[in-house]
């Protein structure tokens, strides 16, 4: 089936430093979106993106989508501890049942 | 407003006994559901989906079952657990418009 890898696992880092999340799929996708998960939460929609080699900011958060729209990553500037949470990137193949396949997450820790 | 409720927040249930989770959108018309099911610090499996009344599509053979007997109603259920059914069930929706998905705020299962 199609899957979708998301490295690193976890990543602790200090107040300030960024952060990189990177995903990949064995297949092209038609679209990715990006989710946060808080701990003890549901995950939250943060991003969709569609086109080859799109870029896309919210605030310290930078998405990009890969030329082949086969990888996708997620880049937080100097990170806050409310950014603690994990990271799930989710790949969409288009069809009428807009199934998502979700990665399997990083987690960020953020510490003082 | 669009909402999703999904209920309860929290369940502990022996072995052998039967499930049922239900879930409700409000403020949309025919929309996508989703079961997901999220193992401790694991990422998002997708269980079942549906594009319709009746209409129920499964991703992975288990031990659970799902129903959609209102547009806006998607059950899932079980008739009896297994201790691999422990985990967070989330339900979701398709928002559409690029918005991804909505999440319900999720029931954690223990299975005893």
């Amino acid at each position: 089936g199609q899957q979708v890898m998301q490295i690193p696992q976890y990543q602790h880092v200090q107040e300030g430093e960024d952060f990189t999340t990177y995903c990949n799929s064995s297949t092209t996708l038609s679209n990715i979106q990006w989710y946060k998960q808080r701990p003890g939460g549901h995950p939250v929609f943060l991003i969709q993106l569609v086109k080859s080699g799109e870029v896309k900011k919210q605030k310290r958060l930078t998405f990009q989508f890969g030329e082949a729209k086969k990888n996708s990553s997620l880049h937080i500037t100097a990170t806050q501890t409310t950014d603690v949470g994990t990271y799930f990137c989710a790949g969409g193949w288009g069809g009428t049942a807009s199934k998502l396949t979700f990665g399997t997450g990083t987690r960020l820790q953020v510490t003082l | 407003s669009q909402t999703i409720h999904q209920w309860p927040a929290t369940l502990v249930q022996p072995v052998g006994s039967p499930l049922s989770l239900e879930c409700t959108v409000e403020g949309t018309s025919n929309p996508n559901l989703y079961w997901y099911r999220q193992a401790a610090g694991r990422g998002l499996q997708l269980l079942f989906y549906s594009v319709g009344i009746g209409q129920i599509s499964s991703e992975v053979p288990q031990n659970l079952s799902a129903s959609r007997p209102q547009d806006r109603q998607f059950i899932l259920s079980s008739k009896k657990l297994l201790l691999s059914d422990s985990g967070f069930y989330l339900c979701a929706w398709m928002t559409g418009g690029g918005y991804g998905y909505t999440f319900g705020s999720g029931t954690r299962l223990t299975v005893v």
